[in-house]
């Protein structure tokens, strides 16, 4: 079946590091790739997607490139500031119309000033 | 912008007793999603629900979960006799018909003593 493996946290940064949180995926098919942001006491908010090989994802200053050589779709920042401090879900849709989210464990960001 | 609403926000509730869990999909979505995560782990499927029926369903969805889209708007989930491994938070979701995104509500925390 699918499956997320995620980079595990918690992971610390001080802000205007660079960041990168480590995702490969095992799927049959075409998945559709997806990282998902959850802040504080909210809900799981859409950050970018990519749909197809070599496609690039972003939004907000974050980055991940759908690499079918390597079945990676690693997050990536320049520079990190407080508000970016939440957790990251890495998570993908089978194809096939299958459209359920299969999700990784997620990982904890916290940016110190 | 659009959004995913679910009532209540937290919901707390004894063992054994039933729970129905609200949510109003964004208006022009056709596919409907209800996911958990308990505490600390990762975001599980749970059912999708696509011209009111149920188009697939995980193995934690038994006999004591249940879903209905009662009229154009509302899509319920429903613990028939809820046990303590339920606590968790339950996102509701929505997708319109394509490739689009999946779209996540803020979720209800169900707390079962």
């Amino acid at each position: 079946g699918n499956s997320v493996t995620q980079m595990e946290g918690p992971v610390t940064l001080s802000e205007e590091a660079f960041l990168t949180i480590n995702c490969t995926y095992t799927a049959t098919g075409y998945p559709s790739l997806f990282w998902y942001v959850q802040y504080p006491g909210e809900g799981l908010q859409l950050l970018l997607k990519a749909t197809k090989a070599d496609d690039k994802g972003s939004n907000k200053g974050f980055e991940a490139t759908y690499r079918k050589e390597t079945t990676s779709f690693h997050l990536e920042k320049g520079s990190v500031q407080v508000s970016d401090s939440a957790v990251y879900f890495c998570a993908l849709t089978g194809g096939f119309g299958n459209e359920k989210l299969t999700f990784g464990t997620g990982t904890r960001l916290t940016i110190i000033p | 912008e659009p959004e995913v609403t679910q009532t209540p926000s937290h919901q707390v509730t004894q063992m054994g007793q039933e729970v129905i869990l609200r949510c109003v999909p964004i208006s022009n979505h056709l596919y409907f999603y209800w996911y958990r995560q308990i505490l600390g782990q990762k975001v599980e499927f749970l059912v999708s629900f696509y011209n009111n029926e149920i188009s697939e369903k995980s193995e934690i969805f038994d006999d004591q979960f249940s879903v209905e889209r009662p009229d154009g708007s509302n899509f319920t989930l429903k613990i028939r006799s809820t046990k303590l491994e339920d606590s968790a938070m339950y996102f509701c979701a929505s997708r319109a018909p394509g490739q689009g995104s999946t779209f996540f509500g803020q979720g209800t925390r169900l707390t079962v003593v």
